[in-house]
């Protein structure tokens, strides 16, 4: 079974601009979570998607944003980015049951020059 | 606020000694427990995981305290090997349907040979 898949693996952006993520979650998991690793921050709670529906959302600012379509992949939107949103942005998805393993993407590396 | 306290922040064990982690978390509503290896340049993977209801887990080399009364839990990695040298997290998920991951600040584990 394929894992998660993230893409692109790497981008380079300028302040102010906009950038989509995309993630597609590993086959039959309808819950794909979003989070951002900092050095200076760690792991943080972006967002939670489940069958479209953004289910939690964590304390990040209105330019995050996400969607999830009905086959179950995700994308995330960064907009007017600021120098602080470079980042490596990992994605998670899991079956729905709550104590079911969240299996991480190998994330997108983030650079905002 | 950081509900997930993590420490040592770096550890360095020769090869066959004991690695040990130790968290701990404030929020009463975290009922599932979850360590993470993350190596450089991939999403973090599922080490072991714990719920409130069992003080001990143990998987091969990996075994997880937990302390309920105390809110602590800790990882223990014995006959640590060179390949265990990766960053570890712990982690901590709310009761609910929510998967929103709180994350402690990592540990940086170098195993000399």
């Amino acid at each position: 079974k394929a894992g998660v898949t993230q893409t692109p693996r790497y981008l380079i952006k300028t302040r102010g601009q906009q950038v989509t993520l995309s993630c597609s979650p590993i086959s039959g998991h309808r819950s794909v979570s979003w989070y951002q690793q900092t050095p200076g921050q760690g792991l943080q709670f972006l967002f939670e998607y489940f069958s479209e529906t953004q289910r939690n959302k964590g304390n990040f600012p209105g330019r995050f944003s996400g969607r999830q379509f009905s086959n179950s992949r995700s994308e995330m939107n960064v907009s007017t980015l600021e120098l602080g949103d470079s980042a490596l942005y990992l994605c998670a998805s899991s079956l729905e049951y709550h104590y079911n393993e969240q299996f991480f993407g190998p994330g997108t590396r983030l650079t905002v020059l | 606020q950081q509900q997930v306290k993590q420490s040592p922040q770096s550890l360095i064990v020769q090869k066959g000694g004991i690695s040990i982690i130790n968290c701990a978390y404030e929020n009463t509503a975290f009922d599932y427990f979850p360590w993470y290896q993350q190596f450089p340049g991939k999403g973090p993977a599922l080490l072991i995981a714990i719920r409130p209801d069992v003080s001990e887990k143990k998987e091969g080399r990996f075994t997880i305290s937990f302390n309920k009364s105390a809110k602590q839990f800790s990882l223990h990695i014995m006959d640590s090997q060179p390949g265990d040298s990766a960053t570890y997290f712990c982690a901590a998920l709310p009761s609910g349907s929510a998967r929103q991951l709180t994350f402690g600040s990592g540990t940086q584990l170098t195993v000399l040979p």
